[in-house]
């Protein structure tokens, strides 16, 4: 009965490289977001979507995709993948306006 | 603008003793706040939340927190430390005007034998 979960967990791979993460949610919520934890510990927004419509979007490169078929579901494609993408990647939910956000147990993504 | 700043980066406190985890921040409006807490290799569970209800909360496994406002902080309390305690935790305002929130840098807290 996990709430949020990601997959894949671990992922490694080349400079290059077109990868996708995956996040799904159980508590009903109406919002999904993802955010990106560098080697520091420093957690950034990246994008938020409620009900599939696109909320917000951070100054990220526009290698980064995300898709949301419904709103359970929150995807993150990735493209030409380089090396400084190599972070966690956590992907959370909650009822938009409620501010507390439930999170998964996040992605490790090394590119070599 | 919002802000959140964590006093310190790492705090090594003996087991069984007092822990003080030391958060202000800068909201231009009534914000809610929030600290959750990262074990290795974990994900982000949520360890309490002030919503403007009352302004000593308490939350899972000990911890509290009290929001004073003349202070602008949310400094994280536990009387005594367990050595399961030790993970990185991260104080967290939302602003209640947008569904964005920000993250404290993280305090990662060490607990000795």
């Amino acid at each position: 009965d996990t709430a949020v979960s990601q997959t894949p967990k671990y992922l490694v791979t080349q400079m290059g490289n077109d990868k996708s993460i995956k996040c799904e949610q159980n508590l009903g919520h109406d919002t999904m977001y993802w955010y990106k934890q560098d080697s520091k510990k420093f957690l950034k927004i990246m994008f938020s979507y409620n009900n599939k419509e696109l909320i917000i979007n951070e100054t990220v490169p526009n290698r980064f995709s995300p898709k949301s078929p419904d709103k359970a579901h929150l995807n993150l494609h990735i493209n030409s993948l380089e090396l400084g993408d190599s972070a966690v990647y956590f992907c959370a939910s909650s009822f938009r306006g409620a501010n507390e956000q439930y999170f998964g147990p996040g992605t490790r993504l090394t590119v070599t | 603008a919002q802000s959140v700043t964590q006093l310190d980066s790492h705090v090594s406190v003996s087991e069984g003793t007092p822990v003080l985890l030391r958060c202000n921040y800068s909201s231009s409006y009534s914000p809610s706040l929030f600290w959750y807490v990262q074990h290795p290799n974990k994900g982000l569970q949520l360890l309490l939340k002030y919503t403007s209800a009352a302004t000593l909360v308490k939350g899972i496994n000990g911890f509290e927190a009290e929001f004073k406002k003349s202070e602008t902080s949310f400094h994280l309390t536990k009387p005594s430390a367990h050595m399961s305690d030790a993970a990185e935790y991260f104080c967290v305002v939302s602003p209640n005007r947008d569904d964005k929130i920000i993250f404290g840098k993280g305090t990662r807290l060490h607990i000795l034998p």
